[in-house]
Formats: structure tokens, sequence, C-alpha cells
């Protein structure tokens, strides 16, 4: 079965400070990959995804994150953060099997941006 | 454009009542539909999925059920809420193209308490 684990459950920062989130997934199949941002009390938005092709994605907000299918691997990285990145970060991956798209979400990671 | 409508926004109800939530999808046909529960402090549990009209699968046992009465409509029902039922939970949506996945698409969300 596919998982989905995030390493960190929180991640504190100081403003301007790079910041990795980690994420491993396992699975048996070809997987398209995906990181996912949560502000208080509102649904999800997508931050990046990984399809195929280039294995450095880069999304919104100065975030990016690589793939490596070696380490099974999808961290997502931004090299300054700012208070307004303080949010609910997800990992997930996306299982394609008999005409149905199933995302598997990783437990999520808390960062908090301090002054 | 795609947008996905999800309501109510919050909701409080006695233990034992009955529960519907109601999602729409606009600007695309056929899409997959999906119901999440975000519990306090924990990530996303896929509860239901459908791929189409009346065709739902559950991904765990518990107190819900789903229906999918229209292309476009998804519903999350309880015929008797319990107080593990609180919780945030999540529409979303997601098309695929052929064997390729995209990402799925949430709305904002609706905030169960049973008390």
């Amino acid at each position: 079965a596919q998982s989905v684990t995030q390493l960190d459950s929180q991640v504190p920062v100081f403003e301007e400070a790079p910041v990795e989130l980690r994420c491993n997934y396992s699975s048996s199949v070809s997987v398209y990959l995906f990181w996912y941002v949560q502000y208080p009390n509102q649904g999800l938005q997508l931050l990046l995804k990984y399809l195929s092709g280039s294995t450095l994605v880069k999304g919104i907000n100065g975030f990016e994150a690589e793939f490596n299918k070696s380490q099974t691997s999808f961290h997502l990285r931004k090299p300054s953060v700012h208070i307004s990145d303080t949010a609910e970060y997800f990992c997930a991956v996306s299982v394609v099997s008999a005409g149905a798209q199933k995302l598997v979400f990783g437990q999520g990671t808390r960062l908090t941006i301090n002054p | 454009s795609q947008t996905i409508h999800q309501w109510p926004a919050t909701l409080v109800q006695p233990v034992g009542s009955p529960l519907s939530l109601e999602c729409t999808v606009e600007g695309t046909s056929n899409p997959n539909l999906y119901w999440y529960r975000q519990a306090a402090g924990r990530g996303l549990q896929l509860l239901f999925y459908s791929v189409g009209i009346g065709q739902i699968s559950s991904e765990v046992p518990q107190n819900l059920s789903a229906s999918r009465p229209q292309d476009r409509q998804f519903i999350l029902s309880s015929k008797k809420l319990l107080l593990s039922d609180s919780g945030f939970y999540l529409c979303a949506w997601s098309v695929l193209w052929g064997i390729y996945s995209t990402e799925a698409f949430f709305g904002q969300g609706t905030r169960l308490t049973v008390v």
C-alpha cells in the first residue's frame, strides 16, 4: 500500500532563514507527488507537483521540491521564508488505479516562522 | 474556470442527530470526487471517493456514508452523529487525463463539532 511519511511534525524557523520540510513515500508503482499548504481554517492549496520530467520542481511562493526516486523522497525547500509562510504543509502521493485517483497524505508539518 | 463549493462552513450538532454536508463542482465534467476528514492535529484521512454518478468507494468503516446523485454533486451523510465524528471535512475533485493524474482541488471545508 502507498504511504507518505512527513518526518517532522513541527518546524520552527526564523524569518529569512532557509527551510526544508521532509517527505518520504512508499509505492510500488509510478508515483505522482504533491505538496499542499493549509492556512488556518481553510482548504488546501497546491504548492507544486511532480508528474514526470525534471526532478526539481518549482512551485508558488518561492517553494521548490526535488524528487529523488532512489531515496523515495520529495523534500520541500525555500531559501528564505517569510512570516506569511506560517501554515501547515502536507505531502501527498497520488495513485491511479482502475480509473480512480486517490491522494494519500502525510500527517503534515506545521511551519512556524519567528521574527 | 472550475470552482468547488462546500457548505456549511461551520456546524454544531448534538450527538445522535443526522448530518448532511454538500459539495458541488462547477466548470468540469465527470470529475473524481472525494471526502476527507482532518481531525485536530492530524493529517487528512480519505473517507470516500467517487468516479461517477452512484459510484462510491469507502476507504474506512465508520458512521458516515456518501452519495453522488449528480455528476458534480457529492454528499456526506450520517444518520446518527457520534462525538468522534467531530472534525474538519474537506471535499475535493480531480480529473484524470488518460493515465495521468492531475492535482486535487479542495473546497474551503466544514468544521463539524458534535456536542
